[in-house]
């Protein structure tokens, strides 16, 4: 059971290009979403996803682009790349937003981006 | 403006001694409460959780109160393991909204 399957792991980009982060979760969850954690700043959540086709912004939407268009996928898009991207992005899945006492988000490892 | 707040950066306890980490929040509509522990280059894992109409929530050697009045949480580890060492995130939710998190704190545990 793979859970939650971030690409790649590691990622270098020059100010300017742009790139798609791949996500994709094997638990047959409805809600997706992608945070960034940035050295003492805690997670923030970019954007999520309630379902195939739908998608919405969270608190630090701008400079990316997400789309749903299956239960199993939920790719981030940076586009025009900039330092202050620079962090470690986490994709996570669940039942709902509320999972009820005894679950939790399920996370994946992590993409490593450093933008100069 | 934060709504989850982990004012200690780091703690540093000794195995076997309890470690205790804070929480606190803003937002009086939160009513779902979670601990996530984190080590270096993995994603975080959820540890434990309580929802609003509890007080006190057990699992194993970890146990969740809350405070409702003080919108204080506190996690409790007892006893404190090596094991234990990494970054602890306190978030919350309310409703039918995503997940809100902490800053983290950081535990060393020292044998």
């Amino acid at each position: 059971n793979a859970g939650v399957t971030q690409t790649p792991k590691f990622r270098i980009l020059k100010i300017g290009q742009s790139m798609t982060l791949q996500c994709t979760q094997d638990m047959n969850h409805n809600y997706m979403y992608w945070y960034r954690q940035d050295p003492g700043m805690g997670l923030k959540l970019i954007y999520y996803s309630v379902g195939a086709g739908i998608t919405d912004k969270g608190e630090v939407p701008n400079g990316y682009n997400v789309s749903r268009s299956t239960t199993e996928d939920f790719p981030l898009r940076l586009e025009l790349a900039a330092p202050s991207q620079t962090s470690v992005y986490f994709c996570a899945s669940s039942y709902t937003h509320g999972t009820g006492e005894g679950y939790g988000y399920t996370f994946g490892s992590g993409t490593r981006l450093t933008v100069v | 403006d934060q709504q989850v707040k982990q004012n200690s950066p780091s703690l540093s306890v000794q195995e076997g001694r309890i470690s205790i980490l804070n929480c606190d929040y803003t937002n009086s509509m939160f009513d779902y409460f979670l601990w996530y522990k984190k080590y270096p280059a993995e994603g975080p894992t959820f540890l434990i959780s309580i929802s609003s109409i509890k007080d006190k929530n057990e699992d194993g050697r970890f146990t969740v109160f809350l405070n409702k009045s003080a919108k204080h949480l506190s996690l409790h580890i007892v006893p404190s393991q090596p094991g234990d060492s990494a970054v602890y995130f306190c978030a919350a939710n309310s409703g039918n909204t995503p997940l809100v998190f902490g800053k983290g704190t950081r535990l060393s545990v020292i044998a």
